[in-house]
C-alpha cells in the first residue's frame, strides 16, 4: 500500500513565522505535489516536482516555496505566515503526471494567528 | 483553459437511495483523463477511477458506476443502494494527456458533499 505521511495534523503557526510543512512517501514515486483546500474553492495546486530538486509552480505559488532533496521527501515553506495561508494543505504523489491517480497524504490544518 | 464543474454543492439523501453525482468540464484538449475522487472526514482524498478521453464505455464498480458523455462533456457518477459510509466530499478532476513537467496541468472541480442518513 502506497504511503504519505505528514509531519503534522494540527499545527498553529504566528503571522510572520516561517513554518515548515513536511510530507514523505514510501514508493519511490517520482512526482509530488502540494495542495490547499479551502471551503468553496476545491483543491488548488500550490507547487509539484516531478523529480528531486525539480520543482514546478502550481496555480497558487505566491507565499510559498518548497524544497525536494531526496525522493521521498517533499517539503512545503511558508517564508512569512501569514493569515490568509490559514487552510488545510494536502501531500499526494504519484507514479506519473498526467494519467496516473494520486495518493494523498492526510493533511495538515494549520492556523496562522 | 481548463474547467472542472460540479455544481452540486452538497446533497443529503437517506440511505439505500440511489444517488448521482454531476461532473462538467470543459477543455481545449482532444486527448484527456478523468478522475473521481472521495474524501471522507478523516480528511485523506482515496482515488475512485481514471477514465481517458477516448473510452465512453461506463463503468462498473459494485454500487458506483460511472457515465461518461463526451457530447455533453459530462462524468457523472451514481452510487446505487446508498451507505452511510458513502458520507463524503467527492472530487472530480480533469489532466491533460500531453503534460510533464511545466506543461503539467489537473484541475479538480470544487467538490460536493454527499451526506447519507440512517
Amino acid at each position: 500500500d502506497v504511503k504519505v505521511t505528514q509531519s503534522s495534523r494540527y499545527l498553529v503557526k504566528r503571522t510572520g513565522e516561517k513554518v515548515f510543512l513536511e510530507c514523505v512517501q514510501d514508493m519511490d514515486h517520482e512526482n509530488m505535489f502540494w495542495y490547499r483546500q479551502d471551503p468553496g474553492l476545491g483543491l488548488r495546486l500550490i507547487y509539484f516536482s516531478y523529480d528531486v530538486k525539480m520543482k514546478e509552480k502550481g496555480d497558487i505559488p505566491e507565499g510559498y516555496s518548497v524544497s525536494r532533496e531526496k525522493k521521498e521527501r517533499f517539503s512545503l515553506i511558508l517564508e512569512s505566515a501569514s493569515t490568509n495561508q490559514t487552510s488545510m494543505y494536502l501531500c499526494a504523489s504519484s507514479t506519473g503526471l498526467a494519467v496516473y491517480e494520486q495518493y494523498f497524504g492526510p493533511g495538515t490544518r494549520l492556523t496562522v494567528t | 483553459a481548463q474547467k472542472v464543474t460540479q455544481a452540486q454543492t452538497e446533497i443529503s439523501v437517506v440511505e439505500k437511495e440511489d444517488v448521482t453525482l454531476d461532473c462538467v468540464y470543459e477543455t481545449r484538449d482532444t486527448t484527456y483523463y478523468l478522475f473521481w475522487y472521495k474524501q471522507p472526514p478523516s480528511g485523506e482524498l482515496v482515488f475512485l477511477i481514471r477514465r481517458n478521453s477516448f473510452d465512453e464505455q461506463n463503468e462498473i464498480s459494485g454500487r458506483y458506476s460511472w457515465n461518461f458523455q463526451k457530447s455533453t462533456s459530462s462524468f457523472n457518477f451514481t452510487i446505487t443502494a446508498s451507505q452511510v459510509v458513502d458520507s463524503a466530499v467527492y472530487f472530480c478532476a480533469l489532466s491533460r494527456l500531453n503534460s510533464g513537467g511545466s506543461n503539467y496541468k489537473l484541475t479538480f472541480g470544487k467538490g460536493t458533499l454527499l451526506t447519507v442518513n440512517p
